[in-house]
């Protein structure tokens, strides 16, 4: 089966700006969560939807938003770009988000903020 | 907030030799996981350790969790040019929250 789309694989966007990026989960799969990879700070947890609920959310401004469409689907947002959030954002899913669920992730979208 | 250390960040090693891969916490996790990641691609599990002292293998990977499932192990044995590549141990804290250590590039020359 095919496995997490993410799109657009790679983007540039000028300070200010805001960014938009879709992630489609594994068929039946319910519960997509949202990554930022960056060299200096590694992978770092977003926020979590299940349901169309964000259930879970990391430690980063507001101007970090996500929802989830009743097909699974989700997107995050970034508004008002900053240089610090060049990095590749990473969507993962899994079938309900529970401890043990295996995780899957796509290939990521790279973020170039100029 | 719980983290993990991860070490070393980075390893150059020769075909054919041994290594081993460090994961600490000072948390316990529920299930730890190891990652591995080439560039321009997201990370792919390789695989999860649910019980204190469990060793899994995968072919030339031999996997541990600690006693106390704080710490994880990744050993490699007769490394090719093909494991090069970045190597991510993840804890997990449920609702698909994984705390990632900071990982370790591994790069296998020829």
């Amino acid at each position: 089966k095919a496995g997490v789309t993410q799109t657009p694989r790679y983007l540039i966007k000028t300070r200010g700006q805001q960014v938009t990026l879709s992630c489609s989960p594994i068929s039946g799969h319910r519960s997509v969560s949202w990554y930022q990879q960056t060299p200096g700070q590694g992978l770092q947890f977003l926020f979590e939807y299940f349901s169309e609920t964000q259930r879970n959310k990391g430690n980063f401004p507001g101007r970090f938003s996500g929802r989830q469409f009743s097909n699974s689907r989700s997107e995050m947002n970034v508004s008002t770009l900053e240089l610090g959030d060049s990095a590749l954002y990473l969507c993962a899913s899994s079938a309900t988000g529970g401890l043990g669920n295996t995780i899957y992730f796509g290939e990521g979208s790279w973020l170039t903020v100029v | 907030t719980q983290l993990l250390e991860q070490s070393p960040q980075f390893l150059s090693i020769q075909e054919g030799e041994n290594l081993t891969v460090y994961c600490n916490s000072s948390s316990v996790f529920s299930s730890l996981q190891w990652y591995r990641q080439e560039p321009g691609e997201g990370p792919v599990l390789l695989v999860t350790v649910v019980t204190g002292g469990e060793v899994k293998k995968l072919k030339r990977l031999t996997f541990q969790f600690g006693d106390a499932r704080k710490d994880s192990s990744l050993h490699i044995t007769a490394a090719q040019p093909g494991d090069t590549g970045l190597y991510l141990c993840a804890g997990d804290q449920g609702a698909q929250k994984l705390v990632f250590g900071q990982g370790t590039r591994l790069t296998i020359n020829p």
